[in-house]
């Protein structure tokens, strides 16, 4: 039973340009969480999603970045015009559903790095 | 004011130590109090998590909540090496966790 994917796992880009890092649930799960994670600090929620629902972004930059979990697919956190301070660990998680005690299943993470 | 604060680290022991980790928290609708360990350079993973005040054990490790004073701890005993990592507290409802900084602990043999 593969846990939570992501890829890429490391991703390098221009000032400028676009990023795309895709997630991809563990089998059975529906829910699904981004998180970022800066160098000496914690994770930060970004935001929760659920197949083809935006359920909280209340952690999303309002410019420039956002998020999907479409009916097929992976879901895909997307950063356009990526400038220095979103060099970050972006972290995924998924659950089976949020009732009762929503225990989020990590996957490795993808480690953006902008020039 | 954080809504979850958590003492960064390093925290370094011997092996065999008994270590002590904690958080505090100021959202009080907070019902569920997770403890995720971070290897470096990897994802988080859940260690265990408790419901409400109260303690729970899971072979050498051990968490308590007191609600009261908004206090989480985890405790570890006979501390290994392979404990070495940072463990992140996140207390949360039924949605979205909220982590902590995270407490780098260093075991050494």
């Amino acid at each position: 039973n593969a846990g939570v994917m992501q890829n890429p796992r490391h991703l390098v880009r221009r000032r400028g340009q676009e990023a795309r890092l895709r997630c991809s649930p563990m089998k059975g799960h529906s829910h699904v969480y981004w998180y970022r994670q800066l160098p000496e600090e914690g994770l930060k929620f970004m935001v929760y999603l659920q197949k083809e629902n935006i359920i909280d972004e209340s952690g999303m930059p309002k410019e420039r970045f956002s998020a999907e979990f479409p009916k097929e697919g992976p879901s895909i956190l997307r950063i356009q015009q990526v400038v220095r301070g979103d060099s970050a660990a972006y972290f995924c998680a998924s659950s089976r559903d949020s009732s009762g005690a929503n225990v989020l299943t990590f996957g490795a993470g993808s480690r953006l790095t902008v020039l | 004011q954080k809504e979850v604060e958590q003492d960064p680290g390093p925290l370094s022991v011997p092996e065999g130590a008994i270590v002590s980790l904690n958080c505090t928290y100021s959202n009080s609708a907070f019902q569920y109090f997770m403890w995720y360990r971070q290897y470096s350079r990897k994802g988080p993973e859940l260690l265990m998590y408790t419901y409400s005040s109260g303690n729970k054990e899971d072979g050498r490790f051990t968490a308590q909540v007191d609600k009261s004073s908004k206090y989480i701890s985890l405790f570890i005993r006979d501390s290994q090496p392979s404990d070495s990592a940072t463990y992140l507290c996140a207390p949360g409802g039924f949605q979205k966790l909220v982590f902590g900084t995270g407490t780098r602990l260093l075991v050494s043999p």
